[in-house]
């Protein structure tokens, strides 16, 4: 299953509210999770299936979508926010990832 | 708590291969699979696929059947990838990373990752 995320990078700043899309190439109902990394670091784990938040995580964070088409928001962009973000999904194997979006300091 | 450390980085040349160990604590080690993930410099997520560290089943991503060998060790919780016939592109950070679900039921995230261990494939 591939993973279509949209845009690839963009440009913001703080206080701003962001949205990135992942488009599946098929249906995967709601198992789809969303990561935050930073350069050097491992992955971090932001919202799973499709919608739940982790816990410890701030709830600026936001995600939606069901089958094909989700979305994770950020309500208002923090400094620290400015990193890569990935969604995966775990609906069937392989198990597969977006691109990967790039969000940076306008 | 949760932690997954990892071995340090590797040289290999190419044909040869590699053995990257992760180490957890924190939690029931043979309670949840534990994932492979890679990343080419510069490059996106790369599942290689899962070890059950309870049974010792594996699952492995087509990409990476016959050169990955995924095995653990309950007595010291620890999980080991092994890649053989390295190829310049297999130069890449690997990461060990949890199922966030008990049992491995349902896989519905990776919730901790350990710090990655990087990769080099030069001749």
């Amino acid at each position: 299953i591939q993973l279509t995320q949209s845009p690839s990078s963009l440009s913001a700043s703080v206080g701003d509210r962001v949205t990135i899309t992942c488009r599946a190439s098929q249906g995967i109902s709601s198992y789809l999770a969303w990561y935050q990394q930073k350069p050097g670091k491992a992955p971090k784990l932001l919202i799973y299936a499709a919608s739940t938040l982790q816990s410890g995580v701030p709830s600026r964070f936001s995600g939606s979508g069901s089958g094909a088409d989700f979305t994770v928001t950020i309500s208002s962009l923090q400094p620290e926010d400015f990193a890569t973000y990935y969604c995966q999904q775990l609906n069937s194997y392989p198990i597969t990832f977006g691109q990967g979006t790039r969000l940076e300091i306008k | 708590q949760v932690q997954l450390v990892q071995s340090g980085a590797e040289v290999k040349k190419p044909g040869a291969s590699v053995k990257v160990s992760c180490k957890a604590s924190g939690y029931t080690f043979t309670g949840y699979y534990m994932h492979w993930v890679r990343q080419a410099p510069g490059q996106g997520l790369e599942w290689m696929g899962w070890i059950n560290p309870n049974s010792g089943g594996t699952n492995y991503a087509q990409n990476f059947q016959g050169r990955v060998t995924m095995t653990r060790d309950t007595s010291i919780s620890t999980v080991y990838m092994e890649l053989s016939r390295l190829r310049s592109d297999d130069t890449a950070v690997y990461h060990c990373a949890r199922d966030s679900e008990a049992g491995g039921k349902s896989t519905l995230s990776f919730d901790y990752w350990g710090q990655g261990t990087l990769v080099t494939v030069s001749s």
